[in-house]
């Protein structure tokens, strides 16, 4: 079956500094999306891309983080200035269509911790 | 606005018995309903979805869920326990306009005894 993947698996930096978390979508996939779940909570949507912009996001999704899709297979999240509080597993998802039920493909998750 | 509880963050059973994950939501439009499994080190996995139609929804390893619309229910049940279920599970709500959008539980991790 096809995979998202996600690298790298476990990443650690210090605060401050700048963190580029990347994804390979299955390859037919127009829809992406980031989720994050910090330790002991709750999985939380952070943001979609379509067409090569921001469809929606949520609040968590502030101006330390961007998302971009440089080339036809990798979709990135970048941190600009990491927080203590940005450490957590981030999800990057991917789907075909974004209509009724959509199945929504994730990957096994980067682990960040920052120092 | 939406949302969903996970009754129990740990559930334990013996191989063999029922499983029972509870999950409850809150929705003020028709929700759709997922489960997901997450293996150790792996990604989340969809187990099966309720969208419109048969309450009684069948998903992959055995598991099954029921949406009970006046107990606004989405449990998920297996009859017999494998040592291969032992895994984490959450229940997740979104809605027909943005069902990529997920509201998640906060999960049950279940143990299966030998």
């Amino acid at each position: 079956e096809p995979e998202v993947t996600q690298t790298p698996s476990h990443q650690v930096t210090q605060m401050g500094q700048e963190v580029i978390l990347r994804c390979v979508p299955i390859s037919n996939h127009l829809y992406f999306y980031w989720y994050r779940q910090i330790l002991g909570q709750k999985v939380e949507f952070l943001v979609s891309f379509y067409n090569n912009e921001i469809s929606e996001k949520s609040e968590i999704f502030d101006d330390q983080f961007s998302v971009e899709r440089p080339d036809g297979s990798n979709f990135t999240l970048k941190i600009r200035s990491t927080k203590l509080e940005d450490s957590a597993m981030y999800f990057c998802a991917s789907s075909e269509y974004r209509g009724e039920g959509e199945k929504l493909f994730f990957g096994s998750g980067t682990q960040l911790s920052v120092l | 606005a939406q949302s969903v509880t996970q009754l129990g963050s740990h559930v334990s059973v013996s191989e063999g018995a029922l499983v029972l994950l509870r999950c409850n939501y809150s929705s003020s439009v028709p929700p759709y309903l997922f489960w997901y499994v997450q293996y150790p080190n792996q990604g989340l996995q969809l187990l099966l979805k309720y969208t419109t139609g048969a309450t009684l929804v069948k998903g992959i390893n055995g598991f099954e869920a029921e949406f009970k619309k006046s107990e606004t229910s989405f449990h998920l049940t297996k009859p017999s326990a494998h040592m291969s279920d032992a895994a984490e599970y959450f229940c997740a709500v979104t809605r027909m306009d943005s069902s990529y959008k997920l509201i998640f539980g906060s999960g049950t991790r279940l143990l299966v005894r030998p």
